[in-house]
């Protein structure tokens, strides 16, 4: 069974277009995640969530938003994209209790490609 | 606010032979966590080794282990008996929990690329 997913995993699009990125994790965690890794394959939060409710907004244009319809999803929308968009992004959650180290499940990843 | 330092962006070793990986963070905080996780060319993100930092003791799975030295704020992974599989990039990680309702946050390093070479 998959524990964090993402679809979909490859996305090729325009720029100027608009565009999303589902992710849904099974594993009953609380708080999950969204990641930026650029072509140096630096990673860098973007987002996270808590039980619906925003944690962590780091400095993202306003072209990117997030939505979370239940604890168990979390959707990246992108709006009017640009070339530097292009990058993989990772979702990943994590549990609020019963491990102590909270650490973080990643999903696969998306590679999006903006042209 | 965090920062995590890889030194080496890129490394080999040969087959069977032992290879080590720095990392040094920064940060004011006493309660955290440091992770090593690896991604090899799939991009799937696997953690390999994870330290809490109130254990004195360093951390170890099978053949990886880490070095973690609170005071000097270092926590390299050394890998044992390299393989060819073991050929990835790998992330050293500083974790920050933010409370019971609000997760953690991972800050990354800048990678280092690992070749083993047959």
């Amino acid at each position: 069974d998959t524990a964090v997913s993402q679809t979909p995993k490859y996305l090729v699009t325009q720029m100027g277009n608009d565009k999303s990125i589902k992710c849904e994790q099974n594993l009953g965690h609380d708080t999950m995640y969204w990641y930026k890794q650029d072509s140096k394959k630096f990673l860098k939060i973007m987002f996270s969530y808590n039980n619906k409710e925003l944690i962590i907004n780091e400095t993202v244009p306003n072209r990117f938003s997030p939505k979370s319809p239940d604890k168990a999803h979390l959707n990246l929308h992108i709006n009017s994209l640009e070339l530097g968009d292009s990058a993989v992004y990772f979702c990943a959650s994590s549990p609020d209790s019963g491990k102590i180290s909270y650490e973080q499940y990643f999903g696969p990843g998306t590679r999006l490609t903006v042209t | 606010a965090q920062t995590v330092t890889q030194s080496q962006p890129e490394m080999s070793v040969q087959e069977a032979e032992t290879v080590t990986l720095s990392c040094t963070y920064d940060t004011s905080e006493n309660n955290y966590y440091l992770f090593w996780y690896k991604q090899p060319p799939s991009r799937q993100m696997i953690l390999v080794i994870r330290q809490e930092a109130y254990k004195q003791q360093n951390a170890t799975e099978n053949r990886f282990s880490v070095n973690f030295q609170k005071a000097a704020k270092s926590f390299s992974l050394k890998i044992s008996d390299s393989q060819l599989g073991d050929t990835a990039m790998y992330f050293c990680a500083f974790m920050k929990h933010l409370g019971e309702t609000s997760g953690s946050r991972l800050t990354f390093g800048e990678g280092t690329q690992l070749t083993v070479n047959p």
